[in-house]
């Protein structure tokens, strides 16, 4: 079982631009959450997709989207990049039907770099 | 709404020394408990997690926490610590372990040979 794996590992942009990550989930899983993660601080919740639909979401501003695919893997977009948005963006998986107690497991994250 | 406070941001520790690593949280519902690791450069290991039942839960590596409900905490404790316990600890709530996770601020554990 490779787990929850993220792309890429370490990304570069300047303000303004757009970026996407990119996120496979665990096997068995059909859910996927979005995490931002600033440095010294703890992860903050973006959103999460189930049956490739928006099913929570955050305090994030619009510019902030994302995307579930039929084979549950995910993407999550960021338009017009501000320096603030520097942060290691954590993806994790869940399974719904394993009820409500069942964990949810994390990727080893993509680090953005906005200048 | 609920939410997470973790009292210390920094715990120096000696090796083999006792540990306890301190979180409150929030919630108008009821909620699932858990602790998180993160080793440096690297994502979030679940450690332990209260759902129900005993209120003591344990880890595989000797890690415990207690969830006590009239003082809103489920602080983390162990007995003896060694170097590969340097990391940061993050206690979460969730309404179900499939919502959202609402973390702490995280407590740096540095373990003092």
């Amino acid at each position: 079982d490779a787990g929850v794996t993220q792309s890429p590992t370490h990304l570069i942009k300047t303000r303004g631009q757009q970026v996407t990550l990119r996120c496979s989930p665990k096997s068995g899983h059909d859910t996927v959450s979005w995490y931002q993660q600033a440095l010294g601080q703890g992860p903050q919740f973006i959103f999460q997709y189930y049956e490739e639909e928006e099913r929570q979401r955050g305090n994030f501003p619009d510019r902030f989207s994302g995307h579930q695919f039929p084979n549950y893997s995910s993407e999550l977009n960021v338009n017009a990049l501000l320096l603030g948005d520097s942060a290691l963006y954590l993806c994790a998986s869940s399974s719904i039907a394993g009820g409500r107690g069942n964990e949810q497991f994390f990727g080893p994250g993509t680090r953005l770099t906005v200048l | 709404a609920q939410s997470v406070t973790q009292l210390d941001s920094q715990v120096p520790v000696f090796e083999e020394a006792p540990v306890e690593l301190r979180c409150n949280y929030s919630s108008s519902v009821s909620v699932y408990l858990f602790w998180y690791v993160q080793y440096p450069n690297q994502g979030l290991q679940l450690l332990l997690k209260y759902l129900s039942g005993s209120t003591l839960v344990e880890s595989i590596n000797g890690f415990e926490a207690e969830f006590n409900k009239s003082q809103t905490s489920f602080h983390l404790r162990k007995p003896s610590v060694h170097i590969s316990d340097t990391a940061e600890y993050f206690c979460a709530v969730s309404a179900s372990g499939n919502e959202k996770l609402t973390f702490g601020t995280g407590t740096r554990l540095t373990i003092i040979p």
